[in-house]
C-alpha cells in the first residue's frame, strides 16, 4: 500500500515564477492537509482540503497562495510569483476523515527560492 | 481553541537510560492525542494515539505514552533510549468537536551514545 507520495521532493524556483506541489494521498483518504515547515521549526498548518472542497483555509497566505484537491487526481499547493520568505519545506498529510484518526504524511517538498 | 504545549525544545538522555518527552494539551471535551517523530528529511511519522480506554498507550519502536486527564498532558516514554530514538518528536491534539489535528512546536530529542 503506498502511502502519501508528494513531488517534487525538491523544487528551485526563481523569484517571480510559480511552484506547484504535488500531493497524492494514500488510497481510501479523502482529506488532505497542507502544511509548512522551517528550519528547526514546528508544523504550521495551511489549509484542509476533501475533494472538490476547501474546508479550512485559515493558515493560508491571503495572496498568492491556492490549494485545490480535484475530484480526480492529486492535490495541488500553488504559490504564484514566489519569493525568498517562500522557500520551506511543505508537507502534505491525509486520513480518511474519521474521528480520532491519525494524518499521514508524505516526505515534503523542499522549495528553494533563488 | 484546541492547543497543545511541549514546554522542551531540546531533550539530552544517555543511551540505555529511560526517557521522557512531556505534552501538555487544551481541548473542549474529550482529547484525541497523538505522537509523531521526524527524522532528517523525512515526513512525520506516526508513533501512537489515546482515543479512550487504558490510560498507557503502547505505539512502535518501543514507544509508550501516558494519558494523565487530571494533569491534561500525554508525555512520551520509553524505557531504555537508543541511540537511533534520536529525531524531532511532536505531541498533536484533536476532538470529536474539531477533527482538525493541532501540532506542538516539537522537542528535539539527542540520545547520548
Amino acid at each position: 500500500n503506498a502511502g502519501v507520495m508528494q513531488n517534487p521532493r525538491h523544487l528551485v524556483r526563481r523569484r517571480g515564477q510559480e511552484a506547484r506541489l504535488r500531493c497524492s494521498p494514500m488510497k481510501g483518504h479523502s482529506h488532505v492537509y497542507w502544511y509548512r515547515q522551517l528550519p528547526e521549526e514546528g508544523l504550521k498548518f495551511m489549509v484542509y482540503l476533501q475533494k472538490e472542497n476547501i474546508i479550512d483555509e485559515s493558515g493560508m497566505p491571503k495572496e498568492r497562495f491556492s490549494a485545490e484537491f480535484p475530484k480526480e487526481g492529486p492535490s495541488i499547493l500553488r504559490i504564484q510569483q514566489v519569493v525568498r520568505g517562500d522557500s520551506a519545506a511543505y508537507f502534505c498529510a491525509s486520513s480518511p476523515g474519521q474521528e480520532g484518526q491519525p494524518q499521514h504524511f508524505g516526505d515534503g517538498t523542499r522549495l528553494s527560492i533563488l | 481553541a484546541q492547543s497543545v504545549a511541549q514546554p522542551e525544545d531540546q531533550v539530552n538522555v544517555a543511551e540505555g537510560n529511560p526517557l521522557t518527552v512531556k505534552c501538555t494539551y487544551s481541548v473542549s471535551g474529550n482529547p484525541y492525542l497523538f505522537w509523531y517523530v521526524q527524522y532528517p528529511n523525512r515526513g512525520l511519522q506516526f508513533l501512537l494515539k489515546y482515543i479512550t480506554g487504558d490510560n498507557l498507550v503502547k505505539g512502535s519502536y518501543g514507544f509508550e505514552a501516558e494519558f494523565n486527564k487530571s494533569q491534561t498532558s500525554f508525555h512520551l516514554k520509553k524505557p531504555s533510549a537508543l541511540v537511533s530514538d534520536s529525531a524531532l518528536y511532536f505531541c498533536a491534539v484533536s476532538s470529536w468537536r474539531d477533527d482538525k489535528i493541532i501540532f506542538g512546536k516539537g522537542t528535539r530529542l539527542h540520545i547520548l551514545p
